[in-house]
């Protein structure tokens, strides 16, 4: 079962609207992380915002915040103010509870990303 | 800043070569990631090390096999390539210990194309 599912495979906006990109997970540990990158045409892959299972508020980077609806296990993230180099793929991942007991190694599963395009 | 570099940001192979792809990181980072990025598939993990001489199979490891000699060091091996290992891959790498907040840290990227 996919444990990240990003349901808009292509977003358009306007240019200076907010855009909401949709992010779902599945998961049963208590202790859980959600990331939010970018990846530009460019190809290099930029960390924007990170939310952890047990923080209260939402998680907040500049234009980027992440509504976080646990009860849902949705981990949306919103941009304000779209601009032009905003046109990117988007890509929701998630950090389970470390595979090894004691440690602190985990891996991040990767949804299969929103194309956003920003309109002049 | 940190830096993680792969070795070539394009290969051309021929089915049954064998492939390394190398990645390096200057931030003397313990774990360190490699995944596939397929359209419309995202990000697939091949295989993770967390420690030097140590890795884990990822979701997707057949065809692949890892080494992970030095710290600053991780390979990624095709002992076979084979035409539907034509993707893209991307290297990670994040510092261990309990920082779960620690994001990724990516390479720019490796297209192989498998002939």
């Amino acid at each position: 079962a996919q444990k990240i599912t990003q349901t808009q495979p292509g977003m358009f906006v306007q240019e200076k609207e907010a855009v909401t990109l949709d992010c779902t997970y599945d998961t049963s540990d208590p202790s859980y992380g959600l990331f939010w990158y970018k990846q530009p045409s460019s190809g290099e892959m930029i960390f924007l915002i990170y939310q952890g299972s047990y923080d209260q508020q939402n998680a907040t980077e500049g234009r980027y915040s992440l509504n976080f609806q646990k009860a849902r296990k949705s981990a949306n993230l919103v941009i304000s103010a779209s601009q032009l180099g905003d046109s990117a793929m988007y890509f929701c991942a998630m950090r389970e509870a470390p595979f090894n007991s004691g440690g602190s190694n985990y891996k991040l599963t990767f949804g299969k990303g929103t194309l956003l395009t920003v309109n002049p | 800043d940190v830096k993680v570099t792969q070795s070539s940001r394009y290969l051309v192979k021929r089915t049954g070569e064998k492939v390394f792809l190398e990645c390096v990181q200057d931030m003397d980072h313990e774990n360190m990631f490699w995944y596939r990025q397929d359209p419309g598939l995202g990000l697939r993990l091949i295989y993770f090390s967390y420690d030097v001489k140590m890795k884990e199979k990822g979701d997707i490891p057949e065809g692949y096999s890892v080494s992970r000699e030095k710290k600053e060091r991780f390979s990624l091996i095709l002992e076979s390539a084979s035409t539907n290992q034509t993707s893209m891959y991307l290297c990670a790498s994040r510092i261990g210990g309990a920082l779960f907040t620690g994001e990724l840290f990516f390479g720019e990227g490796s297209r192989l194309t498998v002939l």
